[in-house]
């Protein structure tokens, strides 16, 4: 049962544009989001994160939406640049369990084309 | 430096082999997971401690064994009990069960049975 869904395996987009990746998750009890950049033969970096009583948080290029009632979050690089293609992972966490576990989506790999 | 040093990066385990993946932090964080990634499924949580001497077991804990009895330390034997032990493995800490801060991860350790 995958709580975290990153149904877009690949994203490909031109040095300047949007980036867009796409993230669903079917528990309620998510309290807490984050994304994280990785790259091959490395451990993933955090980006990013929102708190489930937010709806938007900004950083820099990045930005983070989150729409509670879809269960969806969204993570948007503008402008994107080519050192930004990496495979990208959204994750969730019950953070009322204290437990600090995180639930990872399946990898978005972003190309961005010089 | 502070950081996550995994060793090693590379593996070889013959069938019927323990073999035992070292990850050291000097963070000074409490908690340490270890995720392990396989090919179009993303990151599975196999054990994580939250304080020295306490650990519990993730999503995937079959056929893979850990301790914590220093609290910069969270080895992970991978036991001939695992069926299918071919993947690239993760530890991770941080400092506030990886919300905010979200998790620091190591390089990783990539793990071939022969």
């Amino acid at each position: 049962d995958q709580q975290v869904k990153q149904n877009s395996p690949s994203l490909s987009v031109q040095e300047g544009r949007i980036s867009i990746l796409n993230c669903d998750y079917t528990n309620s009890m998510f309290d807490y989001f984050l994304w994280y950049k990785k790259y091959p033969a490395e451990g993933p970096t955090f980006l990013i994160s929102i708190s489930s009583i937010k709806d938007k948080n900004e950083d820099g290029r990045f930005t983070v939406f989150l729409n509670k009632s879809a269960k969806h979050l969204s993570l948007h690089i503008v402008p994107s640049q080519p050192g930004d293609s990496a495979v990208y992972f959204c994750a969730a966490s019950e953070g009322s369990s204290n437990t600090g576990k995180l639930i990872f989506g399946q990898g978005t790999t972003l190309q961005v084309k010089p | 430096d502070g950081g996550i040093t995994q060793s090693p990066k590379y593996l070889f385990r013959k069938e019927g082999q323990n073999v035992t993946l070292s990850c050291e932090q000097n963070l000074n964080h409490d908690a340490m997971y270890w995720y392990r990634q396989d090919p179009g499924q993303g990151l599975r949580l196999i054990y994580y401690s939250q304080i020295v001497n306490d650990f519990q077991k993730g999503d995937i804990a079959e056929g893979y064994s850990v301790s914590r009895e220093k609290k910069e330390s969270f080895p992970l034997t991978v036991t001939s009990a695992q069926k299918n032990p071919t993947a690239f493995y993760l530890c991770a800490s941080s400092i506030d069960r990886g919300l905010r801060y979200g998790y620091t991860f190591g390089s990783g350790t990539r793990l071939t049975v022969v």
